[in-house]
């Protein structure tokens, strides 16, 4: 069946870092990628979104590039701000049946000044 | 543009007691989602509506959770009788459609189980 797999957390980087988030899938036909995003207190926000191989998704400095074939969907971002702590979320929508979300287990970033 | 909501936003009950939650998407979406997201994991849907009808439950555990969207816009979630495995945070989302990519989410109910 459809699922994800995602880096284990923690992580935690100082400002200005380099950020990456590893994420691979396995699915059926060519499904749709995300990266969710959980801020402390809030819901869930999509950051970002791809939906066909070789596109990139980008949202407030954040990237990520769906690479059929390594079914891989990192995201990535060059320097990161105390503001980007959270809790990132990859996830895949296939594109037949009931077209659900699967999610990956989280990944917690907490950024130091 | 509301976004989705959600009551109550925190409930504490005993094993064995009931619990409902509740849900309003955003105005026109015609898809409604409840996940169940356990402390450490990442969501997973229980049940799928099209406007008032079902189009995914096979993840609900029927035994003890069912839900509803009557009208098809509010929806409700209940758990009879609740277990202590059934701790977890209750999200709500919602799609223009069923094709539409973009799920928005609401803030969650956050149960604990005693």
């Amino acid at each position: 069946g459809d699922s994800v797999t995602q880096m284990e957390g923690p992580v935690t980087l100082s400002e200005e870092a380099f950020l990456t988030i590893n994420c691979t899938y396995t699915a059926t036909g060519y499904p749709s990628l995300f990266w969710y995003v959980q801020y402390p207190g809030e819901g869930l926000q999509l950051l970002l979104k791809a939906t066909k191989a070789d596109d990139k998704g980008s949202n407030k400095g954040f990237e990520a590039t769906y690479r059929k074939e390594t079914t891989s969907f990192h995201l990535e971002k060059g320097s990161v701000q105390v503001s980007d702590s959270a809790v990132y979320f990859c996830a895949l929508r296939g594109k037949t049946g009931a077209n659900n979300l699967f999610f990956g287990t989280g990944t917690r970033l907490t950024v130091i000044p | 543009e509301a976004g989705v909501a959600q009551s109550p936003r925190y409930k504490i009950i005993e094993k064995r007691q009931s619990v409902a939650f509740w849900c309003n998407p955003i105005s026109g979406h015609a898809t409604l989602y409840w996940y169940q997201q356990i402390l450490g994991q990442g969501p997973k849907l229980l049940i799928q509506f099209q406007n008032n009808g079902v189009v995914d439950d096979s993840q609900l555990p029927k035994d003890r959770f069912s839900a509803e969207r009557l009208k098809g816009v509010d929806s409700t979630l209940k758990i009879q009788p609740a277990k202590l495995e059934d701790s977890a945070v209750y999200l709500c989302a919602s799609s223009l459609g069923r094709n539409e990519e973009t799920q928005y989410f609401g803030p969650g109910t956050r149960l604990l189980v005693l």
